[in-house]
């Protein structure tokens, strides 16, 4: 079946620009991560959705980061006033909901370039 | 809050040499553990996991991990390594109660394979 997919697969902007990232998860999985790789780093978390909500947005580093989940499945990180520093991957994953431990499947990432 | 390391920056090894990747983790508990693959332009790719039992496990693509509590590691092995190896590897812990379901990651091994 389909994976994780997110577009742009790359994404070219000016600094002070606002950009929105797209995730679509996999079919029937309720649970989706927003990470973001900076060059050289191991990903790092930013936001989990349960559902349409925000179970935990600890990770999102100030309140020009923001995601949404309106449906239960798409899911849109948006950036605002982009930063040189955002420049990073932005890799989206999902997961069932069982009880324990459940595998995270991730998609491809968008590179974003903050010039 | 739990921390990864991975000392090894990049390693080089030779096909069919064998492989061991380091990986010490720091949380008050046994975490869950993982190791991914990234390849170019590539998702990650889960290889294995531990939850709790064998402290050794099996994991995709003839790789193996061993979980050592006294030692806070859950180093990553092959007995021998083919070219097709060659990638970027992650560990990874999560957390193992309440809600939070990220991962937190290493800062990754560049593997490299020669000929």
């Amino acid at each position: 079946g389909a994976g994780v997919s997110q577009t742009p697969s790359n994404k070219v902007t000016e600094k002070g620009k606002y950009v929105e990232l797209r995730c679509d998860p996999i079919s029937g999985h309720t649970a989706l991560y927003w990470y973001r790789q900076s060059l050289g780093q191991g990903p790092e978390f930013l936001i989990y959705f349960q559902g349409t909500g925000a179970a935990d947005d600890s990770g999102l580093p100030n309140d020009r980061f923001f995601a949404v989940r309106p449906e239960g499945s798409v899911s849109t990180l948006k950036i605002q006033r982009t930063e040189r520093g955002d420049s990073a991957v932005y890799l989206c994953a999902s997961s069932l909901v069982l009880a324990g431990y459940n595998e995270q499947f991730f998609g491809p990432g968008t590179r974003l370039t903050v010039l | 809050a739990q921390s990864v390391t991975q000392p090894d920056i990049h390693i080089t090894v030779s096909e069919g040499a064998s492989l061991e990747l380091r990986c010490n983790y720091s949380y008050g508990a046994t975490p869950y553990l993982f190791w991914y693959v990234q390849s170019p332009g590539q998702g990650l790719q889960l290889l294995l996991k531990y939850f709790s039992g064998d402290t050794l496990v099996q994991g995709i693509k003839g790789f193996e991990a061993e979980f050592k509590r006294s030692q806070s590691s859950f180093n990553l092995r092959k007995p021998s390594v083919h070219w097709s190896d060659a990638a970027e590897y992650f560990c990874a812990v999560g957390v193992p109660s309440g809600s939070a379901r990220q991962l937190t990651f290493g800062s990754g091994t560049q593997l490299t394979v020669l000929p």
